[in-house]
């Protein structure tokens, strides 16, 4: 089983949509967890952490169930610029571990 | 301005060449990594350096050989170079070790002719 297992896509979705990514991690002793952002070409960038209580930042809203060893994001009112791949990332011990990455879509 | 960099940005050398990238942080971090991105995109550690003392080493061929002369600078040297070697390498930084976000470097783009 991989460490950090993301749903790949391709997710092709139109302008206002919601779309939703899940993200599951093998090590329960995992103590950090963020999502990341990577356009083509480019170097991956935070997108925000994922904190146990849940928490949103504008559009996009993140979740974590530790007992799940489950993290989501969600998307809202999806817009062109939002098109990119999302990283999941898993924290422990001083090793981040990412996921293979969700590719989203965004079209007119 | 630039938090992360990393020179060269491409690189293209041939099977066997020796070829060092070198990375510099300027937002005193703690913490400096090296990571590989192959061609399916998945992004996979390779090295982290605390205070200039490694902590992380993947599997990784003992071909690659990074070094850091102080917390600012960790720098990848790659000797014989092969052709499963090409991908895109990338520098980052955290605060702290491991439990922070990451700044990442633009990324090296390595082709082995």
């Amino acid at each position: 089983r991989k460490e950090v297992e993301q749903d790949p896509g391709p997710f092709n979705v139109p302008e206002g949509a919601t779309v939703a990514f899940n993200c599951t991690y093998s090590n329960s002793a995992s103590q950090s967890f963020f999502w990341y952002r990577q356009d083509c070409r480019k170097e991956p960038k935070l997108l925000m952490s994922v904190y146990s209580s849940g928490n949103e930042d504008g559009r996009f809203t993140a979740q974590l169930n530790r007992a799940s060893q489950y993290i989501s994001l969600l998307i809202r009112d999806s817009k062109l610029s939002d098109s990119a791949t999302y990283l999941c990332v898993v924290n422990n011990n001083n090793d981040m571990r990412f996921g293979a990455g969700t590719r989203l879509t965004v079209k007119p | 301005d630039t938090a992360v960099s990393q020179t060269p940005k491409y690189l293209v050398t041939q099977m066997g060449n020796d070829k060092s990238i070198k990375c510099e942080q300027n937002l005193g971090h703690d913490t400096m990594y090296w990571y590989k991105q192959d061609s399916k995109k998945f992004l996979k550690i390779m090295f982290s350096y605390n205070n200039k003392e490694l902590i992380i080493n993947e599997t990784v061929p003992n071909r690659f050989s990074p070094k850091s002369p102080d917390k600012a600078h960790l720098n990848l040297h790659i000797n014989s170079l092969e052709l499963g070697d090409s991908a895109v390498y990338f520098c980052a930084s955290s605060q702290v070790a491991g439990s922070g976000p990451q700044h990442f470097g633009d990324g090296t783009r390595l082709s082995i002719l």
